[in-house]
């Protein structure tokens, strides 16, 4: 079993839709959870942390988190063009093991 | 702030020449790491540091050494290079430990022919 598993995608959404991107993950004790934002050819930028259960929004951004199953989703509200990319989903345990999914591809058709 | 910046951006090498890869932070950053990722892949951890003078291996360490003299700089060398080392390399850093926040560079493009 992979350590971070994310569905490779594409998930295709039509503009003004919510996308839902999901992540599990198989460390129970993982503390930190984060999604990145990586455009082809770039390096991944952060979009969102989440610590706790429960959810975090950030604008357009909700991350939900829920560590009894394991597993953090990233709802994107309003999809734009603009969010056509690949989020990385990365889990935290210890002090530097940081493990990144292997992302999913999102498409944001106009 | 420059952030975080990595030289060279793209190389193309022989089987077994060796390279350094330059990565270099301006934001006091305590931690440092150095990832690579291959096509369709997540990224992968190479070695990090923890500050200067300390550093402890990832991943997928065989094939490269590092060093941290300072806490700007963290070099990736590569000493032997192998097709199978064909791939883009991240650095990143972050202020504290591994839960916070990683700001990575630009990468570097690197294909071993």
């Amino acid at each position: 079993q992979k350590e971070v598993e994310q569905n490779s995608g594409p998930l295709s959404v039509p503009e003004g839709a919510i996308a839902s991107l999901n992540c599990t993950y198989s460390d129970r004790v993982s503390q930190s959870f984060f999604w990145y934002r990586q455009y082809s050819g770039k390096s991944p930028e952060l979009i969102m942390s989440i610590y706790s259960n429960g959810d975090k929004e950030d604008g357009r951004f909700t991350a939900q988190l829920n560590k009894a199953s394991q597993y953090v989703s990233l709802l994107i509200r309003d999809s734009q063009p603009s969010d056509s990319a690949t989020y990385l989903c990365a889990v935290v345990s210890g002090t530097y093991k940081y493990i990144f999914g292997t992302g999913t591809r999102l498409k944001v058709l106009a | 702030n420059a952030g975080v910046t990595q030289t060279p951006k793209f190389r193309i090498l022989k089987i077994g020449q060796s390279m350094t890869l330059q990565c270099t932070q301006d934001m006091n950053h305590n931690y440092m790491y150095w990832y690579r990722q291959d096509p369709g892949m997540g990224l992968k951890l190479i070695y990090y540091s923890v500050g200067a003078g300390i550093t402890d291996k990832g991943e997928v360490p065989n094939g490269y050494n590092v060093s941290r003299s300072t806490t700007e700089d963290f070099p990736l060398r590569l000493e032997l290079a192998a097709p199978s080392q064909t791939s883009v390399y991240f650095c990143a850093s972050s202020f504290g430990q591994a839960q916070e926040t990683q700001y990575f560079g630009p990468g570097t493009r690197l294909l071993v022919l």
